[in-house]
């Protein structure tokens, strides 16, 4: 089963508003991170936010975190057109080795 | 510094045929690991490797994938007896250690015809 869900699915939006993406996971985790994938390509780390932070900025990205309720959510202000892709949320588990990928949100950022 | 590779970017094969799927990984890089991504789809974990431990393969979906790695550093992902569904893009990440941030190659896709 899927350990990280993001929501929405595919989220369109105009040029210059905000993207928020969200996920939310089961089992208790060591960090949580965000990978972009662009069409065709490979995988881009964007942040990485640990258990024990609840807020994190990198740039146009604003990271939370709720240990609570099991979610994080992905801010992306002031969104261009190469912000166009897939986003996806990444636990680490805290029990396991490896990530788990959560199967992303499809973001389009129209001109 | 170079970045984690992956060879060879495309493979066209046959039903049946074994392929093999090479990753290098970023220098000093201790922990290994390898996906599959099918069209439109996440990610799905296959295996991975940290140091000198025993590789965690909870992810290979049948006996007929296998993989190792020698010398703590190059990997190669083994299909045997290819079947279609096997049709993916391979994605090859490494990290300093367990957990911390993967970095990705550009994958392999296969294509089992």
């Amino acid at each position: 089963s899927q350990q990280g869900e993001e929501d929405p699915q595919a989220l369109s939006i105009q040029e210059g508003e905000n993207a928020t993406m969200n996920c939310s996971y089961k089992t208790s985790i060591n960090n949580l991170q965000w990978y972009r994938q662009n069409s065709g390509r490979g995988l881009v780390h964007l942040i990485l936010i640990r258990s024990n932070e609840r807020e994190k900025h990198s740039g146009r990205l604003r990271v939370t975190l709720d240990t609570s309720k099991k979610s994080s959510s992905l801010l992306i202000t002031a969104s261009r057109a190469a912000d166009t892709a897939s986003y996806f949320c990444v636990t680490l588990p805290g029990s396991a080795r490896q990530l788990t990928f959560g199967s992303g949100t499809q973001l389009t950022v129209l001109p | 510094g170079a970045g984690v590779s992956q060879s060879p970017s495309n493979k066209v094969t046959e039903k049946g045929k074994d392929v093999e799927l090479r990753c290098d990984p970023i220098s000093g890089h201790t922990a290994l690991y390898w996906y599959r991504q099918s069209l439109g789809q996440g990610l799905e974990f296959l295996i991975y490797f940290q140091g000198n431990s025993a590789p965690d393969k909870s992810g290979l979906p049948s006996d007929r994938f296998s993989a190792e790695r020698t010398g703590g550093s190059v990997s190669t992902l083994t299909i045997q007896r290819t079947q279609q569904e096997d049709s993916a893009v391979y994605l090859c990440a490494s990290s300093t250690t367990a957990g911390e941030t993967q970095y990705f190659g550009p994958g392999t896709r296969l294509l089992v015809l």
